[in-house]
């Protein structure tokens, strides 16, 4: 069973026009979710951790939430520089003593914005 | 500060043959974890390299091994290569208490 579904798999936008991408989540005991951008061939690039239900960041026109199922990551006014896929992952129930916790990814969206 | 380092960026390799990957963590950081990134999926943990030693593995074959040296650098083996295994190999290294940070990946391609 996936623990981390995101949605949609794909999305086009315009540039300017705004919308958000879904993670949801079925790890019980969530022990912190993570954001990341991935542009084509290169590796993840880390932009928000969210701990509690109703935590929100913002980083530019991005903006991730976080309820006690799934989290929202908004994009406000994209511009074509905003096109990448968005990974979100989250740590498994079993909480790890030593090293860090391993990271449990979904599929991701690729997010494609046009000028 | 340099980030994580992986080399080599793209492989050729042949079915059966084996393969040796490299990473440098991080400045500061102490673990490393490697993924295994198929076309259009999330990046799939393999196993993470804590002190040297192997602490977490995922659902991988044996034909997965690593190491950790002293310096906190590491290596991927992968043996008997198959088809299948063509991929990104992803690194990321970590402190415990901090997040991870992503190395650009190695492209792997088995023919």
């Amino acid at each position: 069973e996936d623990q981390v579904t995101q949605s949609p798999e794909a999305l086009r936008l315009q540039e300017g026009e705004s919308s958000s991408l879904n993670c949801s989540y079925t790890v019980s005991g969530l022990r912190g979710l993570f954001w990341y951008r991935q542009d084509p061939g290169k590796g993840p690039e880390f932009l928000f951790t969210l701990y509690s239900a109703g935590e929100e960041k913002e980083k530019e026109r991005l903006k991730a939430t976080l309820t006690k199922k799934e989290s929202f990551l908004h994009i406000t006014a994209p511009k074509p520089e905003d096109s990448a896929t968005y990974l979100c992952a989250v740590p498994p129930p079993v909480s790890y003593q030593g090293g860090s916790e391993k990271l449990v990814f979904g599929k991701g969206t690729k997010l494609t914005v046009n000028p | 500060d340099a980030g994580v380092t992986q080399s080599p960026t793209h492989l050729i390799k042949t079915r059966g043959q084996q393969v040796t990957l490299r990473c440098s963590p991080k400045s500061g950081h102490d673990t490393v974890s490697w993924y295994q990134q198929a076309l259009g999926q999330g990046p799939q943990f393999i196993f993470q390299y804590y002190e040297e030693e192997e602490r977490q593995r995922g659902n991988f074959p044996d034909r997965f091994s690593g190491h950790q040296f002293p310096n906190y650098s590491s290596e991927l083996n992968v043996n008997a290569l198959l088809l299948g295994d063509s991929a990104l190999y992803l690194c990321a290294s970590s402190w415990t208490g901090d997040g991870y940070t992503f190395g650009s990946g190695t492209r792997l391609t088995v023919v």
